[in-house]
Formats: structure tokens, sequence, C-alpha cells
């Protein structure tokens, strides 16, 4: 089964408007890890946001934040004041910190965002 | 702070070749992982070491690779035998570990077999 779900292949936003992204997850541990990283066409990942399964707070780092949903199993990436230089593509990932293997990440499959001017 | 840096940045083979992959991690960082990533997909982990074990090999990991990190520093992956599936981004990630534990990612390296 599919652990990180992004359904959302490719995304438009205006330049200065705010964009969601979405991301749900599976697992069936009670403590994990949720990150988002962007990749720019160069290739490298960035890292952007963390949020843990504890976290009672949404985290938010910047013009990022994450929107969690602990019963719905979903983790949104909000950016707000959308620039150019946010075009990429944008992964959800999850470790599972009791039963995943290793400390490895799983990825979704990413959403290709575009701002427009 | 230097970030994870890879070597080289782009490579080009030819079937049945031999290749090797060089990753150095952010110097404090005691865990390396190694992913692949296919065009249109997200990374998929390939193995992973803390300190100088290699504690984790994804079964992606044919006989053909083979990852080494000698004396908990920089890490190389080799694959022998090139085949043109093995054609990917090869990204290097290190982290420290601990509570929140983030891994950090190299630029990544290119190979196109042919």
């Amino acid at each position: 089964a599919q652990k990180i779900t992004q359904t959302q292949p490719g995304m438009f936003v205006q330049e200065k408007e705010a964009v969601t992204l979405d991301c749900t997850y599976d697992t069936s541990d009670q403590s994990y890890g949720l990150f988002w990283y962007k990749q720019p066409s160069s290739g490298e990942m960035i890292f952007l946001i963390y949020q843990g399964s504890y976290d009672e707070q949404n985290a938010t780092e910047g013009r990022y934040s994450l929107n969690f949903q602990k019963a719905r199993k979903s983790a949104n990436l909000v950016i707000s004041a959308s620039q150019l230089g946010d075009s990429a593509m944008y992964f959800c990932a999850m470790r599972e910190i009791l039963s995943g293997s290793a400390r490895q990440l799983t990825f979704g499959s990413g959403t290709q965002l575009t701002v427009l001017p | 702070d230097t970030g994870v840096s890879q070597d080289p940045r782009h490579k080009i083979t030819k079937r049945g070749q031999n290749v090797t992959f060089r990753c150095d991690p952010i110097s404090e960082h005691n865990r390396l992982y190694w992913y692949r990533q296919t065009l249109g997909q997200g990374p998929e982990f390939l193995t992973y070491f803390q300190n100088e074990a290699q504690l984790e090999k994804s079964r992606l990991l044919s006989d053909r690779f083979s990852a080494e990190r000698p004396k908990g520093s920089f890490s190389t992956l080799e694959i022998q035998r090139t085949e043109q599936g093995d054609s990917a981004m090869y990204l290097c990630a290190s982290s420290r570990e601990g509570y929140q534990e983030t891994q950090y990612f190299g630029p990544g390296t290119r190979l196109l077999v042919l």
C-alpha cells in the first residue's frame, strides 16, 4: 500500500498568492515524522519543514506552514506569498520512528508547482 | 557549515562498465543514506550507514551494488556491470541522530547508461 500520496501532479499559482499542496499518509505507528522537500530542476532536494506526530502546533518556517490533521492523516504544505523562485517539484515524505526500516524516508510522487508572473 | 557534496554530478557510461560515486556528508552527521530517483518519481531508499556500519539495505540494492563508508566519513556507491535500468539520479543524504532528525541531501549524481 502506498504510504505517501500526493494527488496533484501539477499545480499553478499566481505570483504573490498562497497555494496548498496536498499530502496524505498511511501508517500504523504512533510516532512518526513528516517532511516536505523542494526539488528545483537542478536536482538537489532542499528541506523545507518538519512536523512530528506528537507536535500539537502546526509547524511553520517563514513562508511555509504545514497544515497537520492527524485524524485525517494529512500533512498539507501551505506556501504564502508565492514567488517565481518557488517553481519546483515538491515532495512529501515520512519517517516511521518505531516500525520503519532503519531511519529511511518514504517519499510521495511529488507535485510540480509553477508560479505564474 | 558546508552541505552534503557528491561527485561526480553527471556520469555517462556504457552498459557493462563499473561506476563509483562519492558522497561527503555534513561533518558532524553520523548517519548517511543513499537513495535512487528515476524520472517523475520520488526518491527510493537504497542503503543506510550509522558511522561506518551499513545497517540496512533495500531489496532494490542488487548484488551489483555495493556501498562503503570507511572510517564513518565519506561514502562510496559502486555499481558493477551497469545496465540501462540503472540510469537514474543517485542522491546522498546525511543526518545527525536525535529528536526531529532531518536528512539533508546533496546535489545528486545523474547516471546515464548507454
